[in-house]
């Protein structure tokens, strides 16, 4: 079955431990992206890659880091975590990133930090 | 400020009513896509629409896109309670842009 999986999809963590939320598909997809969902803001996009080795900044990027160092793999790290990055967060992939290129995302990963 | 703002935030309705969704911005976009969220998932595309003015049918959702490519609307006929979910609009502003920009969403309640 055609998918985007994430893990954890509920992670309580403390302000400051480090953490990574991984993020794998299985649709031989070349873009894949990272967006968080606050009530009232919809989704933001933190960071995208259109292939291996090729990541930039979304809209949000301030305190998360993203690799690809392989094709099916985006995961999200949050060295230092705080509490504003409480938040639910979808990981995302698409055949090419064009807008027109419709986005099949994963079912979300809620995280709280106290 | 968002770059799309969808209207209105909120929509409870019967079973068997009709509702419209709005999805507007000051910018044109080369194309725009509709989503619908249900709770404890992610967001599943509805429709893409890429030609100002076009309308998409989709049973009974229709999707509008308008002649300027800055706005579009999502009407529902006869609203079943299987269509209540977050309906969220998505744009992007240039065709090789890699960034799509997503509405607040509306939040659609069918009562049985």
């Amino acid at each position: 079955e055609a998918q985007v999986t994430q893990n954890p999809r509920y992670l309580i963590t403390v302000t400051g431990k480090k953490l990574t939320v991984t993020c794998s598909q299985n649709m031989n997809h070349e873009y894949m992206s990272w967006y968080r969902q606050d009530p009232g803001l919809g989704l933001r996009q933190i960071y995208y890659s259109m292939n291996v080795e090729v990541t930039d900044k979304g809209d949000v990027p301030e305190g998360y880091k993203v690799s690809r160092k392989e094709k099916r793999n985006f995961p999200l790290i949050l060295e230092s975590p705080s509490p504003n990055q409480t938040s639910l967060y979808f990981c995302a992939s698409s055949l090419s990133g064009q807008p027109n290129s419709p986005l099949h995302f994963g079912n979300g990963t809620r995280l709280t930090v106290t | 400020t968002q770059l799309l703002e969808q209207s209105p935030q909120f929509l409870s309705i019967q079973e068997g009513e009709n509702l419209t969704v709005y999805c507007n911005s000051s910018s044109v976009f080369s194309s725009l896509q509709w989503y619908r969220q249900e709770p404890g998932e992610g967001p599943v595309l509805l429709v893409t629409v890429v030609t100002g003015g076009e309308v998409k049918k989709l049973k009974r959702l229709t999707f509008q896109f308008g002649d300027a490519r800055k706005d579009s609307s999502l009407h529902i006929t006869a609203a079943q309670t299987g269509d209540t979910g977050l309906y969220l609009c998505a744009g992007g502003l240039g065709s090789n842009d890699y960034k799509l920009s997503f509405g607040a969403g509306t939040t659609v309640t069918v009562r049985a």
